[in-house]
């Protein structure tokens, strides 16, 4: 089974900062990378993935995550926050495709 | 409006009553899975399915039953529930495989008292 440790637990930033929220998972030959976000009392939304090809991936509002192999890392990062980025990120791993493992999240608030 | 619907939303029950809670999907998706989502744990997988009448357990599927007899409906049964099942559950979709992009109904919060 895979494990995934998202160190940070809450991080606030202020508006218009960046930021970079970190997720590591256990080793595994090849795996499956995602992103997940949750606005207050809503279900998660697919942020950005990882399946193959370039490390670098990227969502269409601006959030960035990079696969590295060697450091089995998989960080979110954005070069400016604004306030509507408010919410609790989760990373998530799957080494099949069909069972995943996610991290216990990270809250995000941005501050004005 | 393409959605995935889970009932009831909020549930107190008492222990050992079975309950169930539903989940449909109306997109025609191939792969559905339960989560229960708890504070400092995250998210953990309790069942998916592939297809029709295909189903494997996740992380913690201890306590829990699921049946697939349906592409669009995929209810989790709680056959002696627990406190321990005290839960924000959230049920997912997706068209394929779990790589595709899951599209997560608006979760159902149970409590066992």
């Amino acid at each position: 089974a895979q494990s995934v440790t998202q160190l940070d637990s809450q991080v606030p930033v202020f508006e218009e900062a960046p930021v970079e929220l970190r997720c590591n998972y256990s080793s595994s030959v090849s795996v499956y990378l995602f992103w997940y976000v949750q606005y207050p009392n809503q279900g998660l939304q697919l942020l950005l993935k990882y399946l193959s090809g370039s490390t670098l991936v990227e969502s269409i509002n601006g959030f960035e995550a990079e696969f590295n192999k060697s450091q089995t890392s998989f960080h979110l990062r954005k070069p400016s926050v604004h306030i509507s980025d408010t919410a609790e990120y989760f990373c998530a791993v799957s080494d099949n495709g069909n069972q995943f493992y996610f991290g216990t999240g990270t809250s995000l608030t941005v501050i004005p | 409006e393409a959605q995935v619907t889970q009932n009831p939303r909020y549930l107190i029950t008492v222990t050992g009553k079975k309950l169930t809670v539903t989940c449909s999907q109306n997109m025609n998706h191939e792969y559905m899975s339960w989560y229960r989502q708890d504070p400092g744990l995250g998210l953990r997988q309790i069942y998916y399915s592939m297809n029709v009448e295909v189903t494997d357990k996740g992380d913690v599927p201890e306590g829990y039953k699921v049946s697939r007899k349906e592409k669009r409906n995929f209810p989790l049964i709680l056959e002696s529930p627990s406190p321990n099942q005290t839960s924000l559950y959230f049920c997912a979709s997706g068209p394929l495989r779990g790589t595709d992009t899951q599209y997560f109904g608006p979760g159902t919060r149970l409590t066992v008292l």
